[in-house]
């Protein structure tokens, strides 16, 4: 199985902030990567896929780079709605593994 | 609107069963992969099974390999999900969701809690 290793766990922002995200696979995935935000008790919401494809209806500020196994997500200006926890996951192959996660936290 | 309505999800003893289904609306079920996702309380994302949309290919996790069972009705616009012997770390919310390579449409979740 392909082993997804997000960093860091969780990082303190404050609004405005530009915020980093990085997600790295155990082997080359391609541009197979997805992004999700998770916030408390809803489910996630797909954000990108194919690791810069931004879905439709999310903001600017959101983008996606990397391929091979190095991945980032980045927010350009941190907003009050963005707090949340932010996953990667593969889909190069199956299992479609997810990262361990990154609570973006207010500072 | 595209929704997904997960149920089925309760309290159950280890060593027992369960019967998910995730009730779909909005799309097209017929024409998408269908995937189970669960997430245990405060932890991350754990991919557990998919079925493509004519139930040709079906995968599943390590984890839960012979004695989690995946299917589908399209005529029903459901997907299931059969979990037997089920054991404590199989507590967490099921999500079911769509999609091969990524997951776009994902329900609200439901519980399920393995404990004596």
């Amino acid at each position: 199985d392909i082993q997804m290793t997000q960093s860091p766990s969780s990082l303190s922002a404050s609004v405005g902030d530009r915020v980093t995200i990085t997600c790295r696979a155990s082997q080359s995935i391609s541009n197979y990567l997805n992004w999700y935000q998770q916030k408390p008790g809803k489910a996630p919401k797909l954000l990108i896929n194919d690791a810069s494809s931004l879905q439709s209806g999310v903001p600017s500020r959101f983008s996606g780079s990397g391929s091979g196994t190095d991945f980032t997500l980045t927010i350009s200006s941190l907003q009050p709605e963005d707090f949340a926890t932010y996953f990667c996951q593969q889909s190069y192959s199956a299992p479609r593994t997810f990262g361990q996660g990154t609570k973006v936290e207010i500072k | 609107e595209v929704q997904l309505v997960e149920s089925g999800g309760g309290l159950v003893k280890p060593g027992g069963s369960l019967r998910l289904s995730c009730a779909a609306s909005g799309f097209t079920f017929s024409s998408y992969t269908m995937n189970w996702v669960r997430q245990a309380p405060g932890k991350g994302l754990d991919w557990v099974s998919s079925i493509t949309s004519s139930s040709n290919y079906i995968y599943y996790a390590d984890s839960v390999m012979g004695r989690f069972t995946i299917s589908r009705d399209n005529a029903k616009n459901s997907l299931y999900l059969q979990m037997n012997s089920l054991r404590a770390e199989d507590t967490a919310v099921y999500y079911c969701a769509t999609g091969d390579t990524a997951h776009l449409y994902w329900g609200q979740g439901t519980l399920v809690t393995v404990s004596s």
